[in-house]
């Protein structure tokens, strides 16, 4: 079973625009993480919050997690192009040597 | 420079026949995993290791193998392909399993026929 889900599945948006996506799980994690997938390739990673902290930014990157509703957003404000891609979060779940992928949020940046 | 490195990157083959994916990294890092990635269901945990000779099964290990004989190397056996084994395949790292980013390889792209 999945831990993490993303929603909005995809996203369109037009280039200076604030993208946000969300992301729910299901059990007790130690932290969440965010990645990026640009078409296929490699994940990179993005942000990384843990289970004790509400709020997290890293430029134009804005986490917010909410332990009692077992969900996060990820905020990108002021969006370019390049930011087009596919974000996931990842969970490290009740057993902590997993990891847990959503199956992600497509965001397209309409230059 | 820092990196994860996979191969074959592409790979096609027949239902049956053994194959290894390779996954070496650079960074001392212990922890790696194996993920397949299909469309709709994101990435899924196949094997993950903690040490050298510590492996375990992730979400979905069903016909896979792997090995932990050296820290940087990780390897992903297929004994006997399936076409439902047809799937891109991550190799990941990182320091530790629970509070540290993990970085990626490029990707395997495996399509059995």
């Amino acid at each position: 079973s999945q831990q993490g889900e993303e929603d909005p599945q995809a996203l369109s948006i037009q280039e200076g625009e604030n993208a946000t996506m969300n992301c729910s799980y299901k059990t007790s994690i130690n932290n969440l993480q965010w990645y990026r997938q640009n078409s296929g390739r490699g994940l990179v990673h993005l942000i990384l919050i843990r289970s004790n902290e509400r709020e997290k930014h890293s430029g134009r990157l804005r986490v917010t997690l909410d332990t009692s509703k077992k969900s996060s957003s990820l905020l990108i404000t002021a969006s370019r192009a390049a930011d087009t891609a596919s974000y996931f979060c990842a969970t490290d779940a009740w057993n902590f040597n997993k990891f847990y992928f959503g199956s992600g949020t497509k965001l397209n940046v309409k230059p | 420079e820092a990196q994860v490195t996979q191969n074959p990157r592409y790979l096609i083959t027949v239902t049956g026949k053994k194959l290894t994916v390779t996954c070496s990294q650079n960074m001392n890092h212990e922890y790696m995993s194996w993920y397949r990635q299909d469309p709709g269901l994101g990435l899924r945990q196949i094997y993950y290791s903690m040490n050298v000779e510590v492996t375990d099964k992730g979400d979905v290990p069903e016909g896979y193998k792997v090995s932990r004989k050296e820290k940087r190397n990780f390897p992903l056996i297929l004994e006997s392909p399936s076409p439902n084994q047809t799937s891109l395949y991550f190799c990941a790292s990182s320091l530790g399993q629970v509070s540290y980013e993990q970085y990626f390889g490029p990707g395997t792209r495996l399509t059995v026929t």
